[in-house]
C-alpha cells in the first residue's frame, strides 16, 4: 500500500527567505505525486503534480518541486516567501485508475513578518 | 464556473441523530470522494465512487453511509453509530481519465455534534 511522511509537522520562515517542505513517499510503481495547500477553514488547492518527465516541476504561486526516486521524495520550494503562503501543504501520492490519493499530514507554515 | 459545492459551511446536531452532507460537483467529473480531516492527521478517506451506482469504502467508512443516484452528487450521511462525528469533512472529484488523477475539492463542511 502507498503510503506518505510529511517528517516537519510546522516550519517557521521569515518573509523573503526560502522554503523547503519535505516530503517521502511508498509506493511500488511509478507514483503520481501532489501538493495541496489548504487556507484555514478552506479546501485545498492543487499547487503542482508530477506523473512523468521532467523531475522539476513548477506550480502555482511561485512553488516548485523535484521528484527524486532514488530518495523517494517529492520536496516542496519556493526561493522567497511570503506572507500570504501561511497556510497547511499537504503531500499526496495518487495510484490506480481509480484516482485515489493518499495523503500526509500535512505541514502548518508560518511566515514571520 | 466549474467547481464542488457543499452546503452547509457549519452544521451543528445533537449526539444520536443522523446528518447528511452535500456535495454537488459541474465538473462532469466520474469520480468522487469524502475525506475526513482531524487536527494533525491529514485526511482520511471515507468512502469514494467511480461512477453512478457505484461506491466503495475507504479507510474509516465505520459510521457513515453514501449514495451515487446522479453523477453531480454524492451525499454523506453521518450516522449515529459514528462514535466521534465531529470533525471538518471534505468533497472531492476527479476525472480518472485523466493522466493527472488531480483532486478538486470543495470547501468544506464542519460538522459539530454535542
Amino acid at each position: 500500500a502507498q503510503s506518505v511522511t510529511q517528517p516537519d509537522i510546522h516550519i517557521t520562515v521569515s518573509e523573503g527567505a526560502s522554503l523547503e517542505l519535505r516530503c517521502n513517499y511508498s509506493y511500488g510503481a511509478t507514483p503520481y505525486l501532489f501538493w495541496y495547500v489548504q487556507s484555514p477553514g478552506q479546501g485545498l488547492q492543487l499547487l503542482l503534480k508530477y506523473f512523468s518527465g521532467d523531475t522539476l516541476v513548477q506550480g502555482i504561486k511561485g512553488f516548485e518541486a523535484e521528484f527524486k526516486r532514488s530518495q523517494s521524495s517529492f520536496n516542496l520550494r519556493k526561493p522567497s516567501v511570503h506572507w500570504s503562503d501561511a497556510a497547511e501543504y499537504f503531500c499526496a501520492v495518487g495510484a490506480g485508475y481509480a484516482g485515489k490519493s493518499t495523503f500526509g499530514d500535512g505541514t502548518t507554515l508560518t511566515v514571520k513578518p | 464556473d466549474g467547481g464542488i459545492t457543499q452546503s452547509p459551511k457549519y452544521l451543528f446536531r445533537k449526539e444520536g441523530q443522523n446528518v447528511t452532507l452535500s456535495c454537488e460537483q459541474n465538473l462532469n467529473h466520474d469520480a468522487m470522494y469524502w475525506y475526513r480531516q482531524d487536527p494533525g492527521q491529514g485526511l482520511r478517506l471515507i468512502y469514494y465512487s467511480q461512477i453512478v451506482n457505484d461506491f466503495q469504502k475507504g479507510d474509516i467508512a465505520e459510521g457513515y453511509s453514501v449514495s451515487r443516484e446522479k453523477k453531480e452528487s454524492f451525499p454523506l450521511t453521518v450516522t449515529s453509530a459514528q462514535k466521534n462525528p465531529t470533525a471538518f469533512y471534505l468533497c472531492a472529484s476527479s476525472h480518472p481519465g485523466q493522466t493527472s488523477h488531480e483532486q478538486y475539492f470543495g470547501p468544506g463542511t464542519r460538522l459539530t455534534v454535542t
